[in-house]
């Protein structure tokens, strides 16, 4: 059974782009969650995606957005990078919502210039 | 602003010694606690999802346990080896449906 795929695993930007990462999860889980982890800092809640709905967003500025499509594959979005982007993006997926564990992908690291 | 806490930060042990770690949450709005391991260069891997107070969790070598009224959990992992090295998470679900709420980790490094 193949696990969280992220794509890309790692990529440079510089200040002002746009970037879009991608998430397909764990075939049969309907739950996408996205995480952010800078130096110093744990895991930050982004959202959570479930049936294509957001159903919870941690406190990031709007400039962080996401998606999920009908497949559960889910893909998020930062506009107008700044250099505090830096940080190595989380996706998870679990089967259904509420308060189950997590199964994680391997990450997208970007790196803002 | 963490509302979890874990301590310590990290810590060195020898191959062969026992060895815990605490993470503190907030005692209200109850759902659930995770504990996760992740290894470098690998995801996150779930080792336990506890919800009732006075939980008691155990995998191979290493355990948990809760207490929800004080807002702690702690970690043992019993007769430690290289291969426990990585840093443990804990994850706290408080009232909103879907926010997990992370520690910072606890680093563990096994030497032989």
């Amino acid at each position: 059974k193949a696990g969280v795929t992220q794509t890309p695993r790692y990529l440079i930007k510089t200040r002002g782009q746009q970037v879009t990462l991608s998430c397909s999860p764990i075939s049969g889980h309907r739950s996408v969650s996205w995480y952010q982890q800078t130096p110093g800092q744990g895991l930050q809640f982004l959202f959570e995606y479930f049936s294509e709905t957001q159903r919870n967003k941690g406190n990031f500025p709007g400039r962080f957005s996401g998606r999920q499509f009908s497949n559960s594959r889910s893909e998020m979005n930062v506009s107008t990078l700044e250099l505090g982007d830096s940080a190595l993006y989380l996706c998870a997926s679990r089967l259904t919502g509420g308060i189950g564990e997590l199964f994680f992908g391997e990450g997208s690291r970007l790196t803002v210039l | 602003i963490l509302n979890v806490e874990q301590s310590p930060q990290s810590l060195h042990v020898q191959e062969g010694d026992s060895t815990n770690f605490t993470c503190s949450f907030p005692s209200s709005n109850f759902y659930a606690l995770h504990w996760y391991r992740w290894e470098t260069a690998k995801s996150p891997e779930a080792l336990f999802v506890m919800t009732l107070n006075g939980d008691e969790k155990k995998k191979g070598r290493i355990s948990a346990t809760l207490n929800t009224k004080e807002g702690y959990s702690y970690l043992y992992i019993k007769g430690s080896q290289p291969e426990d090295s990585a840093t443990y998470l804990c994850a706290f679900y408080g009232d909103s449906w879907g926010k997990l709420q992370f520690g910072a980790g606890t680093q563990v490094v096994v030497t032989p």
